[in-house]
């Protein structure tokens, strides 16, 4: 069974880019997970989609969004891009959320490196 | 509100002897908690998780872990490190509300084995 993949692996922008990182979850699953970690920061939850829509949002400003596609699929989108979102963008699938989505396993993907110079 | 401590950001032990990562954590609601472990260049694998049943955890690979509410702790052991445990270990803290929530992790321990 195929794992949760992530693309591109490595990506270089500059200071005021946009930049758009894709996942596709593992069959089956309907809720996808960012997070970014960030050197000296851990991991901090960015957002989680189930069923085509946000269900919950980190503390991150608005030029962070994402979507979920009806295949589950989802983009995370940076606008603006500052110095500071240079980081490791890791996405996660699970199981149907129900209420207790956070209680099924997230299977993480490995991950896309952003760099921002 | 809700926060977890890794108390070590580096643990160092000899291959073959006895594995102690901990961690405390806080939350308004009776928490479930996981370990993960995230190994150089790859994404993050769940060891074990604590959802209000056993406090007692077993996990993948010889890990385990034990909730202790009056000490706010689930340290994560195992009784002898293999060179392939070397990694980053993430403790995890989610409310238990019964509604969806997000996870807050820790801010990782590092695992180095030696010969």
């Amino acid at each position: 069974e195929a794992g949760v993949t992530q693309s591109p692996t490595h990506l270089i922008k500059t200071r005021g880019q946009q930049v758009t990182l894709r996942c596709s979850p593992i069959s089956g699953h309907t809720s996808v997970y960012w997070y970014q970690q960030a050197l000296g920061l851990g991991l901090q939850f960015l957002l989680w989609y189930d069923e085509g829509e946000e269900r919950n949002r980190g503390n991150f400003p608005p030029r962070f969004s994402g979507r979920q596609f009806p295949n589950y699929s989802s983009e995370l989108n940076v606008n603006a891009l500052e110095l500071e979102d240079s980081a490791l963008y890791l996405c996660a699938s699970s199981l149907p959320a129900g209420g207790l989505a956070f209680h099924n396993e997230q299977f993480f993907g490995p991950g896309t490196r952003l760099t921002v110079l | 509100a809700q926060s977890v401590t890794q108390l070590d950001s580096h643990v160092s032990v000899s291959e073959g002897t006895p594995v102690l990562l901990r961690c405390n954590y806080s939350s308004s609601y009776s928490p479930s908690l996981f370990w993960y472990v995230q190994h150089p260049n790859k994404g993050l694998q769940l060891l074990l998780k604590y959802t209000s049943a056993a406090t007692l955890v077993k996990g993948i690979n010889g890990f385990e872990a034990e909730f202790k509410k009056s000490e706010t702790s689930f340290h994560l052991t195992k009784p002898s490190a293999h060179m392939s445990d070397a990694a980053e270990y993430f403790c995890v803290v989610s409310p238990n509300t019964g509604t969806a929530s997000k996870l807050t992790f820790g801010t990782g321990t590092r695992l180095q084995v030696t010969l």
